[in-house]
């Protein structure tokens, strides 16, 4: 079955940095990657996704790659702002149902101003 | 506007004393999902819905049963809380066509006493 690793599990920035977080996953047949944002005390929000047809996605300051060869996808944060602070959780499909989620275990990203 | 809204969003209940989470979602979503989430740790999957579609995972403990009356509602019933129950239950939704995202709702804190 799938499996996700994250990396780092907790990251510390400086204000106006860029921030990466990096996930591993290991079913070759998988082909759809969200990250969701988690605030403390709220729901995960869908930040970005990538479909396994294109390599790279961008969406103002965040941007997921995806390396299908290695199989691993990154997301990018650039010009990191405090209201990034909160956890990340990187996600791939796996077998068994409709559009299951398994998910990694997370990033706290501190953003320190 | 809410989209996937669950109901209360902080329990309390007895250790032992069954308890009732409810879901609710305006997306028209076939798929309706359950998770559990201890201490920022990532949501780990208790069951999902098809339709009316029941599909359990292996490792859901038998102490978690669900019921979907129709599209809209799902409910959570924990029959006989234990301490180690206590948690953040999400639901979310997703649709079928590919790989779709999942909504999030904003959960229910639980407490067991």
């Amino acid at each position: 079955g799938e499996n996700v690793e994250q990396h780092p599990s907790t990251l510390s920035v400086q204000e106006g940095d860029s921030a990466v977080i990096k996930c591993t996953y290991s079913d070759s047949a998988s082909n759809y990657f969200p990250w969701y944002k988690q605030e403390l005390g709220k729901r995960p929000q869908l930040i970005i996704d990538i479909r396994s047809n294109v390599g790279e996605k961008k969406d103002q300051r965040i941007a997921v790659t995806l390396n299908k060869t290695a199989k691993h996808f990154s997301l990018h944060i650039t010009e990191t702002q405090p209201e990034d602070s909160a956890v990340y959780f990187c996600a791939a499909p796996y077998s068994g149902g409709y559009n299951k989620l398994i998910f990694g275990a997370g990033t706290r990203l501190a953003v320190h101003p | 506007d809410a989209m996937v809204i669950q109901n209360p969003r902080y329990q309390v209940t007895q250790f032992g004393k069954p308890v009732t989470l409810s879901c609710s979602q305006t997306l028209n979503h076939n798929v309706m999902y359950w998770y559990q989430q201890k201490s920022s740790q990532a949501p780990k999957l208790l069951f999902h819905y098809y339709d009316k579609d029941f599909n359990n995972e292996a490792d859901t403990p038998d102490n978690f049963q669900s019921r979907r009356p129709n599209t809209s509602f799902c409910f959570l019933d924990i029959r006989s809380p234990g301490l180690g129950d206590a948690a953040m239950y999400l639901c979310a939704t997703s649709g079928t066509v590919g790989n779709q995202p999942q909504h999030f709702g904003d959960g229910t804190r639980l407490s067991i006493l």
